[in-house]
């Protein structure tokens, strides 16, 4: 079946190292995203990219970093700069066309200890 | 950017309608709004969208103003497992392409 795989689902890293989360989708979409949720609290954007090898930061980018090699995936690196990375982590992607919906991952929940 | 106005939370009745509501006063012309739910701990769930007109599927109706200021989400008879997150949110197009911002949604729960 077509959809987006996050991995791993539960993540624990010891403070001051870097983590990178898998995010791939089989879906054909071009643009991806990646968004962080603290506990009680909406979505907010972290990068987003529309295409292959170019990526946008969104409104909480500092202390992360992506990439976007290859259509179908679209890892999140959590630095060792991020202040408070202990968060659930979705990705997405969307289709193509002025009307296309988001598609969600099930999330990556990442604690540092 | 449009941002979107919700309620934090709302109560309904198991089996009535549930209506959501949400202001996007700043809304451009060519904006879609989106509707999208999570369970806890789940990634969210596309549930409609729209731009002008209301818009009808299995899941739910939306009915969105004609200066297209605010929309109402309808959940014509909701059950137990409708309890969850609702998020309004609209389609911000930039020039390197488009993003969706969520706000803080609506938590809605339906009682037995």
């Amino acid at each position: 079946d077509g959809g987006i795989t996050q991995s791993p689902k539960y993540l624990f890293r010891k403070e001051g190292q870097n983590v990178t989360l898998s995010c791939e989708q089989n879906l054909n979409h071009d643009a991806m995203y990646w968004y962080r949720q603290d506990p009680g609290q909406g979505l907010r954007l972290i990068y987003y990219s529309q295409i292959v090898n170019d990526f946008q930061k969104g409104d909480i980018a500092e202390g992360y970093s992506v990439s976007r090699e290859k259509k179908e995936s679209f890892p999140l690196t959590v630095t060792s700069a991020q202040k408070n990375p202990t968060a659930f982590y979705l990705c997405a992607s969307r289709g193509s066309g002025q009307s296309g919906e988001l598609f969600f991952g099930e999330g990556s929940r990442l604690t540092v200890l | 950017d449009a941002k979107t106005t919700q309620p934090p939370s709302m109560d309904c009745a198991e089996g009535r309608a549930a209506n959501l509501p949400c202001n996007h006063s700043t809304i451009s012309g060519n904006e879609y709004v989106y509707w999208y739910r999570q369970i806890h701990s789940q990634g969210p769930q596309y549930i409609i969208h729209g731009l002008k007109n209301n818009e009808t599927n299995e899941m739910a109706s939306l009915i969105i103003t004609e200066d297209r200021k605010s929309s109402t989400l309808i959940l014509p008879h909701a059950t137990l497992r409708d309890t969850a997150v609702y998020y309004c949110i609209v389609r911000v197009k930039e020039t390197s392409g488009s993003r969706l911002t969520f706000g803080e949604g609506t938590q809605l729960t339906v009682n037995p």
